[in-house]
């Protein structure tokens, strides 16, 4: 069974710094995306990244980048010099490829401190 | 950009009464689906849809039902509602699954309370 673990339920970061949301995750299959969405207190989702399994370069776009390490199946978020509006939700997702179903991870709540 | 709306912020429907929460995609997306979304559990996947008149069950399908007799339009029932089916729901929309970086996009949401 496919599983994605986020076990950080909240993070605090000084405004300008960088951080990093873990994400870990679990799946026998070898072709798969993995997703990183932001949820602001208005309550949509946000699509802020993707990295294919077979890449084998990081992700990144913009302030965010993805360390993916394959072998310990993990796919982090960083963030770049945090702003007072990255201040949200973060939900680390995957999907295999051909699949249809995305599996979403319980989220890790970020505060950023002026 | 694609939007999908979804046609309640808040909705407080009363046990037992039978709920529509009704989406809406413009951009003539294959995919859509039907999460709830709870603290600490992330989002559950409730159903999905693939193309017109067609319907899968998610993780958790038990006391809901889907509708999709239209591409642009999926919508979720909660036959007779109970308090534990309070929460937020979200839908979303994709490409067909042949595009593997594509990904879903969201709805704002809709806060159901159950009394």
């Amino acid at each position: 069974a496919q599983k994605i673990t986020q076990t950080q339920p909240g993070m605090f970061v000084q405004e300008k710094e960088a951080v990093t949301l873990d994400c870990t995750y679990d799946t026998s299959d070898q072709s798969y995306g993995l997703f990183w969405y932001k949820q602001p207190s208005s309550g949509e989702m946000i699509f802020l990244i993707y990295q294919g399994s077979y890449d084998e370069q990081n992700a990144t776009e913009g302030r965010y980048s993805l360390n993916f390490q394959k072998a310990r199946k993990s796919a982090n978020l960083v963030i770049s010099a945090s702003q007072l509006g990255d201040s949200a939700m973060y939900f680390c997702a995957m999907r295999v490829d051909g699949g249809f179903k995305t599996i979403f991870g319980a989220g890790t709540r970020l505060f950023v401190k002026a | 950009d694609v939007k999908v709306t979804q046609s309640s912020r808040y909705l407080v429907k009363r046990t037992g009464e039978k709920v529509f929460l009704e989406c809406v995609q413009d951009m003539d997306h294959e995919n859509m689906f039907w999460y709830r979304q709870d603290p600490g559990l992330g989002l559950r996947l409730i159903y999905f849809s693939y193309d017109v008149k067609m319907k899968e069950k998610g993780d958790i399908p038990e006391g809901y039902s889907v509708s999709r007799e239209k591409k642009e339009r999926f919508s979720l029932i909660l036959e007779s509602a109970s308090t534990n089916q309070t929460s937020m729901y979200l839908c979303a929309s994709s490409l067909g699954s042949g595009r593997p970086n594509q990904p879903q996009h969201f709805g704002d949401g809709t806060r159901l309370s159950i009394l």
